[in-house]
């Protein structure tokens, strides 16, 4: 049984267009991420929530809007996609200190 | 200066050799450190956790935290072809947003 499961798992898709991400836990967590990974496999954090309440937000364009319809559920939909969005997209989910991930959604803006 | 650096290698090492991964870190609020090992393709996979200094042991793996130093390594004993992967260190403090900060992440490949 998966942990974490975000669908969907490959994305290819235009610019200009919108797009949406789903994630699901069922770990009983109350606190869900979502991470952006670079070419460079470098992992930076876009968006926290904590019991469907934003805790963190980084410095994240305003096109990307996370929603959390409760807390294990944690959505990301973009909207107008750009070149420069093409990279994996991990949502993960924490106890209070160990976070455990997704297997990712590679997006690739054409 | 990042909060957390790593270098990212790669790195190359025969089977049965120790290896030894390293991160610093300049935020002395970090309490929790964990390593993840990612396989291409994958999601991050938590190998190891520990809370503040000392070590931690788990089958051919050990995990130490210095953070006198601000630095903390994973040792890997008699290497393994399936342990190539990219290994991420990752910490956060116990206070305030719960985020977990990444370092760049080392590529290692074990030779048979």
């Amino acid at each position: 049984d998966t942990a974490v499961s975000q669908t969907p798992k490959y994305l290819v898709t235009q610019m200009g267009n919108d797009k949406s991400i789903k994630c699901e836990q069922n770990l009983g967590h109350d606190t869900m991420y979502w991470y952006k990974q670079d070419s460079k496999k470098f992992l930076k954090i876009m968006f926290s929530y904590n019991n469907k309440e934003l805790i963190i937000n980084e410095t994240v364009p305003n096109r990307f809007s996370p929603k959390s319809p409760d807390k294990a559920h944690l959505n990301l939909h973009i909207n107008s996609l750009e070149l420069g969005d093409s990279a994996v997209y991990f949502c993960a989910s924490s106890s209070y200190a160990e976070a455990f991930f997704g297997q990712g959604t590679r997006l690739t803006v054409v | 200066q990042k909060e957390v650096e790593q270098d990212p290698g790669p790195l190359s090492v025969p089977e049965g050799a120790i290896v030894s991964l390293n991160c610093t870190y300049s935020n002395s609020a970090f309490q929790y450190f964990m390593w993840y090992r990612q396989y291409s393709r994958k999601g991050p996979e938590l190998l190891m956790y520990t809370y503040s200094s000392g070590n931690k042991e788990d089958g051919r793996f050990t995990a130490q935290v210095d953070k006198s130093s601000k630095y903390i390594s994973l040792f890997i004993r008699d290497s393994q072809p399936s342990d190539s992967a990219t290994y991420l260190c990752a910490m956060r403090s116990d206070q305030g947003a719960q985020k977990l900060v990444f370092g760049q992440g080392t590529r290692l490949t074990i030779n048979p």
